[in-house]
């Protein structure tokens, strides 16, 4: 079975700072690899698909790279209304999530 | 617009049955394949089940496999989600999420979700 291992669990940063989340696949799972975004009490959030596409309305400043097993997600420049949980989420065999990233403002 | 709506969550003691409901509108809901996700209280998000878009194939996870059924009325406009056999450790909010389509190609990227329906298992 793959396995999904996000870092870090959780990140506090200050607004306008570049925050990245990585995901490592334990297999080659090639692009298959999605990021959401989860407010709290709320429903999560497709933000980029197959590793590096952003979704129709996401902002500019969020984006994803990389393929086989390790994949990055980017915000270029915090913003407050950025807090939330962010997980990735591959797609090779039977979708699994990653164990979440809380972000929080410093 | 598009929208999903689910329904049917409630308190419910362990070794019982439910079932859940997702109403689909503002789209062909029998062109997409459909996916139950759960999260357990404070915690991550847990794929459950998917359902291809004509019903003619069923995936779960390893944690529900032979106790909850995934299945859809594409004439309602329905997909449900039928959990026997109860435990604790299925207590969630239940959500159903839609795959993401485009020019003709689907993928197993979740577009629309539902707000959710809490599941409480308990005696």
């Amino acid at each position: 079975d793959i396995q999904m291992t996000q870092s870090p669990s959780s990140l506090s940063a200050s607004v306008g700072d570049r925050v990245t989340i990585t995901c490592q696949a334990s297999q080659d799972i090639s692009n298959y690899l999605n990021w959401y975004q989860q407010k709290p009490g709320k429903a999560p959030k497709l933000l980029i698909y197959d590793a590096s596409n952003l979704e129709t309305g996401v902002p500019s400043r969020f984006s994803g790279s990389g393929s086989g097993t390790d994949f990055t997600f980017t915000i270029s420049s915090l913003q407050p209304e950025d807090i939330a949980t962010y997980y990735c989420q591959q797609y090779d065999n039977l979708p699994l999530f990653g164990q979440g990233t809380k972000l929080e403002i410093k | 617009q598009v929208q999903l709506v689910e329904s049917g969550g409630g308190v419910v003691q362990p070794g019982r049955s439910l079932r859940l409901s997702c109403a689909a509108s503002g789209f062909t809901f029998s062109s997409y394949g459909m996916h139950w996700v759960r999260q357990a209280p404070g915690k991550g998000l847990e794929w459950v089940a998917v359902i291809w878009y004509d019903g003619s194939n069923k995936y779960y996870a390893d944690s529900v496999k032979g106790r909850f059924t995934i299945s859809r009325d594409n004439s309602k406009n329905t997909l449900y989600l039928q959990m026997n056999s109860l435990r604790a450790e299925d207590t969630a909010v239940y959500y159903c999420a839609r795959v993401r389509c485009s020019g003709g190609s689907c993928s197993d990227a979740f577009d629309i979700w539902g707000q959710g329906t809490m599941v409480t298992v308990s005696s």
